[in-house]
């Protein structure tokens, strides 16, 4: 079955500079790539997906890049802001049914110091 | 509209004990979705309701968890007897469509002692 590591699981960066989170994964089927956003008390929020037919997707301040050769993604956040703090998963599927049997990474801690 | 809501937010029993946890999707989504993250780990997938059938209960620990969505409307979770290991955040998640957005709920804490 599908495997999805991430990395850093802490991230802690100064308000208005860049945070990266990187996530492999091991399926080569796997075709659809969302991240989510889990504030405290509050359960997952999709904030940005990415299909295998698409290397980079870029949403205002939020961008995530596919590199399926390599069998890996990663979120690029710029510009954080105290609110953009969260612990962020990264998540891996294939469409076998189309439907969202979702294989995650164990988070990322993510802390921007104002 | 409201989102997905879950019962209890947390619950705090025995080992030995039994919990329902239950779901209610947004309403008109016929996907429903049970995950749980464990200790701090991942999130890993537990089953996949399609209205009232299940479609993929591969993530089922064992069988001390039994999922129900009678009518297709909201879901539980009932873990019997619970066990240590059982501890932790059970989300619930539906979507319209099968490959549509999930939407989360904010998740129910269990803890067993």
């Amino acid at each position: 079955g599908e495997n999805v590591e991430q990395h850093p699981s802490t991230l802690s960066v100064q308000e208005g500079d860049s945070a990266v989170i990187k996530c492999t994964y091991s399926d080569s089927a796997s075709n659809y790539f969302p991240w989510y956003k889990q504030e405290l008390g509050k359960g997952p929020q999709l904030i940005i997906d990415i299909r295998s037919n698409v290397g980079e997707k870029k949403d205002q301040r939020i961008a995530v890049t596919l590199n399926k050769t390599a069998k890996h993604f990663s979120l690029h956040i710029t510009e954080t802001q105290p609110e953009d703090s969260a612990v962020y998963f990264c998540a891996a599927s294939h469409h076998a049914g189309s439907a969202r049997q979702l294989t995650f990474g164990s988070g990322t801690q993510l802390t921007v110091l104002p | 509209e409201a989102g997905v809501t879950q019962f209890p937010s947390h619950s705090v029993i025995e080992k030995g004990q039994t919990v329902t946890l239950r779901c209610d999707p947004i309403s008109g989504h016929d996907n429903l979705y049970w995950y749980r993250r464990v200790m701090g780990k991942e999130i890993k997938f537990l089953l996949h309701f399609v209205k009232e059938s299940k479609q993929d209960e591969s993530g089922m620990p064992n069988n001390r968890f039994l999922a129900e969505r009678t009518g297709g409307t909201y879901s539980t979770l009932k873990v019997q007897p619970a066990e240590l290991e059982d501890s932790g955040v059970y989300f619930c998640a539906s979507s319209q469509v099968r490959s549509g957005e999930l939407f989360f709920g904010e998740g129910s804490r269990l803890t067993v002692l």
